[in-house]
């Protein structure tokens, strides 16, 4: 079956200090996307990135970054110099494809960041 | 362009209580869904629509009822409630739901909490 594992269930850091927030998935579709998404203390779902399974190129977005290793099954997420607007919770999600062809969203169970000042 | 709107934001109910939690969105997304976030165990699918008069069943459907009868809206019901439908509900949207290959992701609403006393 489909899994996503965020081993991290929290993480404490110091601003201004990187933080990688480790994202390892299980799928048996040969093609799926996988994405995060962040949930701040406010509560709605903010999305990250979305990444197809046939895109092993790594991604840069400001401070944000995103290591994708098929070999490893695993989509890692960086945060650079993180900043205490970075707290909040991080979920990795994957694809699975439901009878009929569509698609649903099988989360991580999150990995709470907490950046101090 | 309002996105996805969930009503209401928060909602007490004792047990065997009914009610009904609104999702709406005004993007023209055929493809709507409801996810119950739990402690520890990130989001899971309740119920899926991809379209008007067309619903299905998610991972945890047991419980709740769900309707399509127009583009925009996509109803949540519990019939009776349980204390073991305390959750965070998030109703989220996208395009078609089946074609991640265009670059299409879900978008979520700010999301119901609700107890269940």
């Amino acid at each position: 079956a489909q899994k996503v594992t965020q081993a991290q269930t929290e993480i404490s850091v110091v601003e201004k200090e990187d933080v990688t927030l480790d994202c390892v998935y299980e799928t048996r579709d040969t093609t799926y996307y996988l994405f995060w998404y962040k949930q701040p203390p406010s509560g709605e779902l903010v999305f990250l990135i979305r990444r197809n399974s046939f895109d092993e190129q790594n991604e840069i977005s400001g401070r944000y970054s995103w290591n994708f290793q098929k070999s490893t099954s695993s989509f890692n997420f960086t945060i650079t110099a993180s900043q205490v607007v970075d707290s909040a919770v991080y979920f990795c999600a994957l694809s699975e494809v439901m009878s009929g062809g569509y698609n649903k969203l099988i989360f991580g169970a999150g990995t709470r960041l907490a950046v101090h000042p | 362009n309002a996105g996805v709107t969930q009503t209401p934001k928060f909602q007490v109910l004792k047990t065997g209580q009914s009610m009904t939690l609104q999702c709406a969105q005004d993007m023209n997304h055929e493809y709507m869904s409801w996810y119950r976030q739990d402690p520890g165990m990130g989001l899971r699918l309740i119920h899926y629509s991809v379209g008007a008069g067309i619903t299905d069943q998610g991972e945890v459907p047991n419980g709740y009822n769900v309707s399509r009868s127009t583009t925009e809206d996509f109803p949540l019901r519990l019939l009776s409630a349980a204390p073991s439908q305390t959750s965070v509900y998030f109703c989220a949207s996208s395009y078609s739901g089946s074609l991640f290959a265009r670059g299409e992701t879900q978008y979520f609403g700010p999301g119901t909490r609700l107890l269940v006393l």
